[in-house]
């Protein structure tokens, strides 16, 4: 069974601070990972996708990889507190044709 | 506007009743797939799609059916048999499997 971990918070950071989310697979031979948010009673949205080991920036949005501790980040810069919501991580296992494996997601509380 | 549409976005049954949810996609994606969340748990695979007249069933099935008979439509209907079928229904779509999904808007049943 594929399994994708999250700690589900919430996590409290001041605004303009950096929040760090994190999670980890159980599929070693996961290729694809994707960081959601979504906003209470909304659909997710797609907020970061990485496919290699390392660092991967967007705005002030950077997706972190470590296929070999099997863990993906992610972190928020300059936190709003427009970037209230819970953070779901996702998870292909390459060479499955099927969806992606989703993590239960961590609530993320940015204190005005 | 390129788009997922999901409708309705509240439904109500009673116990006993199949029920159909719709989803369609302008996207001109070749996968679509079916999760449900349910509160304080991650999103589930129930059915998905890579492609016209093929799906194969997700991790939680049971209960559900679909059909894929054009490449913008894939409907879930919500059979009697799902013996606990009240839930967020969130349908999304993507270029192929393992590439980011896009989500509509999502349908909340509710079955009494």
């Amino acid at each position: 069974q594929k399994e994708v971990e999250q700690n589900s918070g919430p996590l409290s950071v001041p605004e303009g601070a950096i929040a760090s989310l994190n999670c980890t697979y159980s599929d070693r031979g996961s290729q694809s990972f994707f960081w959601y948010r979504q906003y209470s009673g909304k659909s997710p949205e797609l907020i970061m996708f990485i496919y290699s080991n390392g660092d991967k920036e967007d705005g002030r949005f950077t997706a972190q990889l470590n296929k070999a501790s099997q863990y993906v980040s992610l972190l928020i810069r300059d936190s709003q507190p427009s970037d209230s919501a819970t953070y779901l991580c996702a998870v292909h296992s390459g060479g499955g044709a099927d969806g992606l494996t989703f993590g239960k997601g961590t609530h993320l509380l940015i204190q005005p | 506007d390129g788009g997922i549409t999901q409708s309705p976005k509240y439904l109500f049954r009673k116990e006993g009743q199949n029920v159909t949810l719709s989803c369609e996609q302008n996207l001109n994606h070749d996968a679509m797939y079916w999760y449900r969340q349910d509160p304080g748990q991650g999103l589930r695979l129930i059915y998905y799609s890579q492609i016209v007249n093929d799906f194969q069933k997700g991790d939680i099935a049971e209960g559900y059916s679909v059909s894929r008979e054009k490449k913008e439509s894939f409907p879930l209907t919500v059979t009697s048999a799902q013996k606990n079928p009240t839930a967020f229904y969130l349908c999304a779509s993507s270029i192929r499997v393992g590439e980011p999904l896009h989500f509509g808007n999502g349908t909340r049943l509710t079955v009494t």
